[in-house]
């Protein structure tokens, strides 16, 4: 079945530290997305992926990074910079751009 | 720059009807899309309007109205399994980019 696999499901930093979220798809979509999701608050873009080696910073990249190497993939790292980094992160991808986004079952991230 | 509003609560009993408004601002409207998400999980697509009027898919239907910056989305014959968080989000061209910026997010609570 296609889809997209995030993991981990649950992940926890330790002050300083750096950590990657993955973000898997073989639904063969261009456009990849993620997102944060804070406790009662709707989706906030951290940053979004057209193509193959082309990313775009949205609303709230700062402290995070991204790498789109292969269509697949969209791994998400949360650097020590982040400073806020517990939420609910949400990976989607799209067809096209009038096309619904398909949501990852997403990563909880906490500090330790 | 893109905002929406949405109510935060709206309560129903099974059997009913419920109308979740959503007004935006944003340039370069492309489209108005509507997502469910229950508690913990992702979001899931409802339904899109790229063009004024209703669209309807099964018990849920949307409206879009581009000169009044206003949809809804409408829940029939209200189920328990409805309870969820339902998030209203337009694609614009704000920055350059189409790119889905979501509201809030409204808090159905179905009760029997």
């Amino acid at each position: 079945d296609g889809g997209i696999t995030q993991s981990p499901k649950y992940l926890f930093r330790k002050e300083g530290q750096n950590v990657t979220l993955s973000c898997e798809q073989n639904l063969n979509h261009d456009a990849m997305y993620w997102y944060r999701q804070d406790p009662g608050q709707g989706l906030r873009l951290i940053y979004y992926s057209q193509i193959v080696n082309d990313f775009q910073k949205g609303d709230i990249a700062e402290g995070y990074s991204v790498s789109r190497e292969k269509k697949e993939s969209f791994p998400l790292t949360v650097t020590s910079a982040q400073k806020n980094p517990t939420a609910f992160y949400l990976c989607a991808s799209q067809d096209r751009t009038d096309q619904p986004q398909h949501f990852g079952d997403g990563t909880r991230l906490s500090i330790l | 720059g893109q905002s929406l509003e949405q109510p935060s609560e709206v309560t129903a009993v099974e059997g009913a009807i419920v109308q979740i408004n959503c007004t935006y601002q944003t340039s370069g409207f492309y489209g108005l899309s509507w997502y469910q998400q229950h508690d913990g999980g992702a979001p899931t697509f409802l339904s899109y309007n790229g063009l004024d009027g209703l669209e309807e898919t099964g018990r849920f239907s949307s409206f879009l109205s581009r000169s009044d910056s206003y949809g809804y989305l409408l829940l029939q014959e209200l189920q328990m399994k409805d309870s969820a968080s339902y998030f209203c989000a337009v694609s614009g061209s704000y920055t350059g980019r189409r790119a889905l910026t979501f509201g809030s997010g409204t808090r159905l609570q179905v009760q029997p």
